[in-house]
């Protein structure tokens, strides 16, 4: 079965530590990874995806296979990247299947 | 186009009773997507078109839910004889042929 784990339900750091999301991933074939953020009031919308190796508000995110991970990184939290933070393995048809979440709170 | 949008934004109804909600999508996306989040959950794919075509359903889709794409536009979900369970967010998105997807402001319902 297709299973997606954000082990942490909340996470907490002060503006300019570093943050970390877990995404770990059970899925058949070679799905593409992406992380979707939620800010307060706002609708879903796409953070980034790995094949873009792109760095979006200065989070990236590594895919590591042997893990089967996404981990999603940014070497100093600002208080605007408190939001939801989901992380979604995509098949080639496009169904997404979602992680529960991550809640990040940046303390000033 | 201001990107994807839900009608009606909140729905409160009584057990039993039938609701439809209204999902426009991005005008060029050919793709549209059905998805139902509860609280403390990510959103749970429900079933997915490439333009009229509904290509795939969820099996969390029972037989009292059906969605439409009549014309490769807009979209509709029916609820039919809802129950307390059904209350949730029903969140639509659309996209290329691509898997990034936009999504809306979604639809609140909830049954009494």
């Amino acid at each position: 079965a297709q299973r997606v784990t954000q082990p942490e339900k909340l996470l907490s750091v002060f503006k300019g530590a570093p943050v970390e999301l877990k995404c770990n991933y059970s899925y058949s074939g070679s799905p593409e990874l992406f992380w979707y953020v939620q800010y307060s009031r706002q609708r879903l919308q796409l953070l980034l995806r790995h094949i873009s190796r792109e760095s979006i508000k200065g989070f990236t995110a590594d895919l590591n296979k042997g893990e089967t991970s996404f981990h999603l990184k940014k070497p100093f939290a600002q208080e605007e990247d408190s939001a939801m933070y989901y992380c979604a393995p995509n098949t080639n048809a496009g169904k997404s299947t979602f992680g529960d979440g991550t809640t990040l709170t940046v303390k000033p | 186009d201001t990107g994807v949008s839900q009608n009606p934004r909140h729905k409160i109804t009584k057990r039993g009773q039938n609701v439809t909600f209204r999902c426009d999508p991005i005008s060029e996306h050919n793709r549209l997507y059905w998805y139902r989040q509860t609280l403390g959950q990510g959103p749970e794919f429900l079933t997915y078109f490439q333009n009229e075509a509904q290509l795939e359903k969820s099996r969390l889709l029972s037989d009292r839910f059906s969605a439409e794409r009549p014309k490769g536009s807009f979209s509709t979900l029916e609820i039919q004889r809802t129950e307390q369970g059904d209350s949730a967010m029903y969140l639509c998105a659309s996209s290329l042929a691509d898997p990034n997807q936009f999504f809306g402001p979604g639809t609140r319902l909830t049954v009494l």
